[in-house]
């Protein structure tokens, strides 16, 4: 079973800062089968990053991602107000087909 | 424009079964590489993936739940539905449905709150 560790659990940033959050993966995972959600309070999660790199509908650049094999990141480079939210990653592959990280969640410093 | 909504009992007792339906709009889940999928989060905690139904019926389930899951479609009525039986408080969570593409689930429901208690 792959299990998606996600590092660090907090980030305490400034609006304007960069954001740089990570996701270990316990066995090699296809870049084209990692993805990225934001999810606010109250909130239904929101697609940000599908096929590790390449972004969904309508989001912004300022988020990107990166990675391969084992260790995938997902970077904001510069936060606006309401990218304070809580980031997962997730993976997709044959056992379990599916998997989520446990989340990073990202707040105000 | 794709839009998903839950629905469902907000209560359930220990050991009934859950039968929650996604109904949709703004896709076919006759259409090749499409699906449908339910994921939950408990209250404060991380987001749990359940099951999937594809396009062409293909299904599957978390491997930790698999023997208290069904998931099902109809196809002309542009619904999915979750069944999860033998249900107990730790199952108290949001349970969200999702337009399954790219090996993502690129559109979510608003999410339907179920709560186990007797």
């Amino acid at each position: 079973e792959i299990v998606l560790t996600q590092s660090p659990g907090t980030l305490s940033l400034s609006p304007g800062e960069r954001a740089t959050l990570s996701c270990r993966a316990s066995q090699s995972v296809s870049s084209s089968y990692l993805a990225w959600y934001q999810q606010k309070p109250g909130q239904a999660p929101r697609l940000l990053i599908y096929g590790a790199s390449s972004r969904a509908t309508g989001i912004p650049d300022r988020f990107s991602g990166s990675g391969s094999g084992t260790d995938f990141t997902l970077t904001i480079s510069r936060l606006e107000p309401e990218d304070f939210a809580v980031y997962y990653c997730q993976q997709y592959g044959s056992s379990p087909p599916i998997t989520f990280g446990g989340g990073t969640k990202v707040e105000i410093k | 424009q794709i839009t998903l909504k839950e629905s469902g009992p907000t209560l359930v007792k220990p050991t009934q079964t859950l039968t929650l339906t996604c109904t949709f709009s703004g896709f076919s889940l006759s259409t090749s590489g499409v699906g449908v999928g339910w994921i939950r989060q408990p209250p404060g905690k991380a987001l749990e993936w359940l099951a999937l139904i594809y396009w062409d019926d293909d299904k599957r389930y978390s491997p930790s739940l698999k023997s208290r899951l069904t998931i099902t479609k109809d196809t002309s009525k542009n619904q999915v539905v979750l069944t999860m039986t033998n249900m107990d408080p730790v199952d108290t969570a949001t349970y969200y449905c999702a337009h399954w593409r790219r090996d993502a689930f690129d559109i979510w429901g608003q999410g339907t709150m179920v709560t186990v208690s007797s």
